[in-house]
């Protein structure tokens, strides 16, 4: 079936480091890909997302691109601050029912 | 626009005992999901509806599990008798459409279960 899988945590860095979180899916047909992030004491929302290959989703220096020869859609940010701190969840959705399989979060810790 | 509006937001119940909660989705959204977040992992669907009927409950624990969505609008979601596995947030979305390919999440229910 289908299934996401996510670099595991915590990811500790300072404030403006690079970030790279890894995602990998497997899945049949072609679904669409998220990134959803939590933010301590909040509801999950949607980041980024991309519904075909090599679409790059993008959102507040956040990015990640579809790559269907890999099986990617790994989250890029080029300068994280402390307030990016939160668990970031990737997600593939699609199906006849279109529900959102989860990878497991990966917790983001930045240090001022 | 209204977001997703769970209650409540925390509850403690013993084990054995049972427990609902609820949802108000985004107006007009048709499909509503209930996910299961264990502290440590991503949120599992529960059980998805379709306006008032359902599309999906193949992971809900039917023996100890139920929901409702009334009128293809609110929904509860009730567990009866609670485990201590259960403990977990109980998390509402909602979908303009299955076509649609973004869910809108609640800030969910936490529940713990002693």
């Amino acid at each position: 079936g289908n299934s996401v899988t996510q670099m595991e945590g915590p990811v500790t860095l300072s404030e403006e480091a690079f970030l790279t979180i890894n995602c990998t899916y497997t899945a049949t047909g072609y679904p669409s890909l998220f990134w959803y992030v939590q933010y301590p004491g909040e509801g999950l929302q949607l980041l980024l997302k991309a519904t075909k290959a090599d679409d790059k989703g993008s959102n507040k220096g956040f990015e990640a691109t579809y790559r269907k020869e890999t099986t990617s859609f790994h989250l890029e940010k080029g300068s994280v601050q402390v307030s990016d701190s939160a668990v970031y969840f990737c997600a593939l959705g699609g199906g006849a029912t279109n529900k959102l399989i989860f990878g497991t979060g990966t917790l983001l810790a930045v240090q001022p | 626009e209204a977001g997703v509006a769970q209650s409540p937001r925390y509850k403690i119940i013993e084990k054995r005992q049972s427990v609902a909660f609820w949802c108000n989705p985004i107006s007009g959204h048709a499909t509503l999901y209930w996910y299961q977040q264990i502290l440590g992992q991503g949120p599992k669907l529960l059980i998805q509806f379709q306006n008032n009927g359902v599309v999906d409950d193949s992971q809900l624990p039917k023996d100890r599990f139920s929901a409702e969505r009334l009128k293809g609008v609110d929904s509860t979601l009730k567990i009866q008798p609670a485990k201590l596995e259960d403990s977990a947030v109980y998390l509402c979305a909602s979908n303009p459409s299955v076509t649609n390919t973004e869910a809108f999440f609640g800030q969910g229910t936490r529940l713990t279960v002693v």
